[in-house]
């Protein structure tokens, strides 16, 4: 079936560690994006990426890096520089402007 | 900042009342506008979605009105449902000052909807 997936479910940070959170899709989706939620709270865009070897950083970039080397996978680094990591990491795509957004099932990262 | 917010934080329901969510939105250019609903310990679901070239969508049970005079957007629930429970947010489309040909999401705080049986 078709969809995008995110890896791992759960992960465990230890201070000072880099961590990568994955992100793959099938749909052939041109755009990805990397969205930040807290508890109680809407969605904050971390970064987003328009199309293959292209990103753009969104309204909290500090701390995050992504890359886009291929149209299925925006993998996300959270680096030891990104004070506050704790948090429930949404990946999405959509194939067009005017297109909903499809969304992962998340990343729960915990620093410990 | 975000452009996106909404009314009421949350909303208590009794099964098989209609309801009303509501979103405020500051962007004029925005041209494109999605609802969402997210169940705990999940990703969102697409709900329904409004092109800023129309002022009402009908669903399955689900109808969005937009209003651009007020900058407001609203999503109706008919016949609401115990499963309907979660938070729901709705997202804007800006293409952004660089004319991206899809432009970025912003979604607003949601709404925690409970339906009581």
């Amino acid at each position: 079936d078709g969809g995008i997936t995110q890896s791992p479910k759960y992960l465990f940070r230890k201070e000072g560690q880099n961590v990568t959170l994955s992100c793959e899709q099938n749909l052939n989706h041109d755009a990805m994006y990397w969205y930040r939620q807290d508890p109680g709270q809407g969605l904050r865009l971390i970064y987003y990426s328009q199309i293959v070897n292209d990103f753009q950083k969104g309204d909290i970039a500090e701390g995050y890096s992504v890359s886009r080397e291929k149209k299925e996978s925006f993998p996300l680094t959270v680096t030891s520089a990104q004070k506050n990591p704790t948090a429930f990491y949404l990946c999405a795509s959509r194939k067009g402007w005017n297109t909903e957004a499809f969304f992962g099932q998340g990343t729960r990262l915990t620093v410990v | 900042g975000e452009s996106v917010g909404l009314h009421l934080p949350t909303l208590s329901v009794q099964e098989g009342d209609n309801s009303i969510i509501n979103c405020a939105y500051s962007n004029s250019a925005s041209d494109y506008f999605i609802w969402y609903k997210q169940e705990s310990g999940k990703g969102p679901q697409f709900i329904i979605d409004i092109r800023s070239n129309m002022d009402k969508r009908q669903g399955q049970r689900v109808t969005v009105l937009l209003n651009k005079t007020v900058k407001h957007l609203s999503l109706q629930i008919a016949a609401t449902q115990p499963g309907d429970s979660a938070v729901y947010f709705c997202a804007e489309n800006n293409r952004g000052d660089r004319g991206s040909t899809l432009g970025r999401l912003y979604f607003g705080r949601g709404t925690q909807l409970t339906v009581w049986p």
